[in-house]
Parts: structure tokens; sequence; C-alpha cells
């Protein structure tokens, strides 16, 4: 299995262009979620996925929209980037609420110039 | 409303010595309780959790953490610390009310000198 995966690894962007960061998991797990990691602040949630074709917003879902067509992707946009949104961003993946234990992808990271 | 505390930035300790990584956290419900780990360039790995059940548990690479509900602490354990555990930890909480939120406390890196 190659557990969660993200393209791209790396992108640098110029303020107002957009892109979609793409997460696939060959688990087949239920929830989904995108974070977003900052130095000294830990992980902050931007959005997630509790199944197919649903989303929710996290606590930084800002300037980010998702979606999730199919049970193992769920993709990131960022319509019109700003020099805020430098960070990297990690992809995870866990079952369900039951079994919390989160799954994460190796990160992309992002420079918005 | 969820938050997890890790007190320090930074832990230093020599190569055989014992480690503790400490975290407190506040949940309205009974918590779940995580510890990860992040080496340099990757993504988060799971090493340990507590949901119910005996206060001390045994997680991976020789890690253990002990939940403390009195003192709403999930310290991160090791008899004796190696070169290699250096690295970024990370405590998270998620109460047990059906949230699927999943809180990160802002880490603390270890350094461990040989």
């Amino acid at each position: 299995n190659a557990g969660v995966t993200q393209t791209p690894k790396f992108r640098v962007l110029k303020t107002g262009q957009s892109m979609t960061l793409l997460c696939a998991q060959d688990m087949n797990h239920e929830y989904m979620y995108w974070y977003r990691q900052d130095p000294g602040m830990g992980l902050r949630l931007i959005h997630y996925s509790v199944g197919e074709g649903t989303t929710a917003k996290g606590e930084v879902p800002d300037g980010y929209n998702v979606s999730r067509l199919k049970k193992q992707n769920f993709l990131l946009g960022l319509e019109s980037a700003a020099p805020s949104q430098t960070s990297v961003y990690f992809c995870a993946s866990s079952y369900h609420s039951d079994r919390p234990t989160q799954y994460f992808g190796p990160g992309t990271r992002l420079t918005v110039l | 409303a969820q938050s997890v505390a890790q007190p320090e930035d930074q832990v230093n300790v020599a190569e055989g010595n014992p480690l503790t990584v400490k975290c407190t956290y506040s949940v309205s419900g009974n918590p779940y309780l995580f510890w990860y780990v992040q080496y340099p360039n990757r993504g988060l790995q799971f090493l340990l959790k507590y949901i119910t059940g005996d206060n001390l548990v045994k997680g991976s690479y020789g890690f253990e953490a002990e939940f403390n509900k009195s003192q709403t602490s999930f310290h991160l354990k090791k008899p004796s610390a190696l070169v290699s555990d250096s690295a970024l930890y990370f405590c998270a909480v998620r109460d047990d009310t059906g949230g699927f939120k999943t809180i990160f406390g802002a880490g603390t890196r270890l350094f461990v000198k040989a």
C-alpha cells in the first residue's frame, strides 16, 4: 500500500494564481483532512471530509476550497493565492470516528510570492 | 472548546538518559489523546494513543505515555533516549462527543545529544 500520497511536493506561485493540491489514499478510509503547518503553530485544520461527496470547514478555511468526488481523493484548491498561504500542507486520512488515528501524507511545500 | 498545550518548545537530553515531553489538554468530554512524531521533511507518524483503559500506554520505538486525568496531562516518555529520536513531537486531542476534529499542539522539538 502506498498509504497517503500528495502531489505536488513543491510549488511556487505568484500572488493571485490558482492551484489544486491532490491527496490520494488507498486504505479505504472514510475521513480525510487538510492541514497547514506553520512554524510554532502546530497543525491547523483547513477542511475535512467524513465521506465521499461531503466536506466541512475546519479552523482556517478562508481562501481554500475542497472537493471529495471519489472516496480515495481529497482535493484542496486555492482560487487566488496570497503570501499568507505560504505554508506546508498535509493531507491525512482515518477510518472513522471510532478509529481516529490519522495517517499523514509527506506534505506539499507551497510558497506564494 | 478543545485545546492542547505543549509547554516546551525544545527538550534537550543526552543519549541514554530518560526523556519526557510534556502535554496538557482541555476537552469537554472524555479525551482521545495521541502522540505523533515528525522527522525532517516528512509527514507526521503515529506513535501511540489513549482512548480508554490502562493509564500507561505503550507505543512505537519504545515510547510510552501516561494519562493523568486529574492533571489533564499526557506526557510522552522513554527510558533511554537515542540520537535517532531527535524529531518534532506533537500531542493531539479529540473529545469523544462525536466531533471529527483533532486539535494538535504546537509541537516540541527533541534534541538527543550523543
